[in-house]
């Protein structure tokens, strides 16, 4: 069975600060996919990121960075000098190596406020 | 880019009638979608994986007489819920995956429908 844990449920920053979201998950799969998506006040479900279990390099893009470390079983997702257009829903997710159309996984997501 | 729209975004109907709701890949064609169902302030929660030309895979405890999903062309995949009531308020959203080599199988979604039944 796969499970993704987001164990922060609401973060609250003013602007310009640093905000990590945590992520961790559990999967028995050698081949696996971890997502990032954001989910603005409107609803949709924005694509952030994917990386696949063999990619351990870090990545940052903009002010957005993450870090992969399959000791701990984790994704964590940075955000640098936070804006208040940040504020959203942030969920972490996980697809198996079952194929391409295989299930999502989603965390349960966590709130993200930035204050001005 | 990967565009899916999801029409339409918010309807309020009586209890008892039907609603279609459609979810559409503008830029790129999907053989898989799929359609999850997101109470207020929770997680989604994967409702049925549809697939073009063939019936839908539904999860567990999904009533599939319910949630009618038809997915009849390689853009467009609809999902009806039937006789709705009350219960069946939600907000509904759909995802997308591009076929072919180099996709990265990225689910795309849609902005998903607000359903409110009286």
């Amino acid at each position: 069975a796969q499970k993704v844990t987001q164990a922060q449920t609401e973060i609250s920053v003013v602007e310009k600060e640093d905000v990590t979201l945590d992520c961790v998950y559990e999967t028995r799969d050698t081949t696996y996919y971890l997502f990032w998506y954001k989910q603005p006040p409107s609803g949709e479900l924005v694509f952030l990121i994917r990386r696949n279990s063999f990619d351990e390099q870090n990545e940052i893009s903009g002010r957005y960075s993450w870090n992969f470390q399959k000791s701990t079983s984790s994704f964590n997702f940075t955000i640098t000098a936070s804006q208040v257009v940040d504020s959203a829903v942030y969920f972490c997710a996980l697809r198996g190596e079952a194929g391409a159309n295989s299930k999502l996984t989603f965390g349960k997501g966590i709130t993200l406020s930035v204050r001005p | 880019g990967a565009v899916v729209s999801q029409h339409p975004s918010r309807v309020i109907c009586k209890s008892g009638t039907s609603v279609k709701i459609e979810c559409r890949s503008l830029d790129f064609q999907a053989t898989t979608m799929f359609w999850y169902r997101q109470f207020p302030k929770q997680s989604l929660m994967l409702m049925a994986t549809s697939n073009e030309g063939s019936k839908a895979t539904y999860e567990q405890g999904v009533e599939k007489d319910k949630f009618l999903i038809n997915h009849a062309s390689l853009t467009l995949s609809t999902l009806t819920v039937t006789s709705a009531h009350p219960e069946d308020s939600s907000f509904y959203i759909c995802s997308a995956t591009r076929d072919g080599k180099g996709a990265k199988n990225i689910q795309y979604f849609g902005a998903g429908t607000r359903l409110s039944v009286l």
